[in-house]
């Protein structure tokens, strides 16, 4: 079973606009981490945002901010006033466990945001 | 910023060549990964890497590949003979492990081509 879950292969948004981009896992263990990055067309992985599972308040990070739901156990991403520069592969990913030994991550299969003008 | 840095950007081999490939971890960091992403397709982990030995391995990490930690900066991954289903983008990322806050962070990439 798919431990990460993104169902938009592809979103568009106008420029300035707001867009959500979703996220859903699966997991047993009662804490983990999720986590959000940005991979533009030239390859590079850049870390947006966290959610701790036990954290109670949503996480935000200047214009990204992170919809936890977590009875739903859904994770999405938002992305308010959205810029040109936002064009990219959006990946949400998951550590199981508190970290350590079990510090890996498990990637979705990405969403491909396109901003338009 | 510290970073992690990754060289070569773009390895270009023989089917059954053995290839290195190499990356620096941020500096005080204590935890070192691994990760392929295959064109078009998401990003896998390979291996985690912590005080001179592996932590955890997927399938994919097979006997054909290692890693190694030769002196205090490099981390190393090799591929002892190389199939054409191993192209792909190839990540280091590192972090400090210490907090489930800590985000790992990834260097730019080595994009593996075999032939």
């Amino acid at each position: 079973a798919q431990k990460i879950t993104q169902t938009q292969p592809g979103m568009f948004v106008q420029e300035k606009e707001a867009v959500t981009l979703d996220c859903t896992y699966d997991t047993s263990d009662q804490s983990y981490g999720l986590f959000w990055y940005k991979q533009p067309s030239s390859g590079e992985m850049i870390f947006l945002i966290y959610q701790g599972s036990y954290d109670e308040q949503n996480a935000t990070e200047g214009r990204y901010s992170l919809n936890f739901q977590k009875a739903r156990k859904s994770a999405n991403l938002v992305i308010s006033a959205s810029q040109l520069g936002d064009s990219a592969m959006y990946f949400c990913a998951m550590r199981e466990g508190r970290g350590g030994a079990t510090n890996k991550l498990i990637f979705g299969t990405g969403t491909l945001l396109a901003v338009q003008p | 910023e510290p970073e992690v840095t990754q060289t070569p950007s773009h390895q270009v081999t023989q089917m059954g060549q053995e290839v290195i490939l190499r990356c620096v971890p941020i500096s005080n960091h204590l935890y070192f990964y691994w990760y392929r992403q295959i064109l078009g397709q998401k990003v896998e982990f390979l291996v985690s890497f912590y005080n001179n030995e592996i932590s955890e391995k997927s399938e994919i990490f097979d006997d054909q590949f290692s890693v190694e930690r030769p002196d205090g900066s490099n981390f190393t991954l090799k591929i002892r003979s190389t199939k054409l289903e191993d192209s792909a983008m190839y990540f280091c990322a590192s972090n400090l492990g210490t907090s489930g806050s800590d985000e790992q962070y990834f260097g730019p990439g080595t994009r593996l081509t075999v032939t």
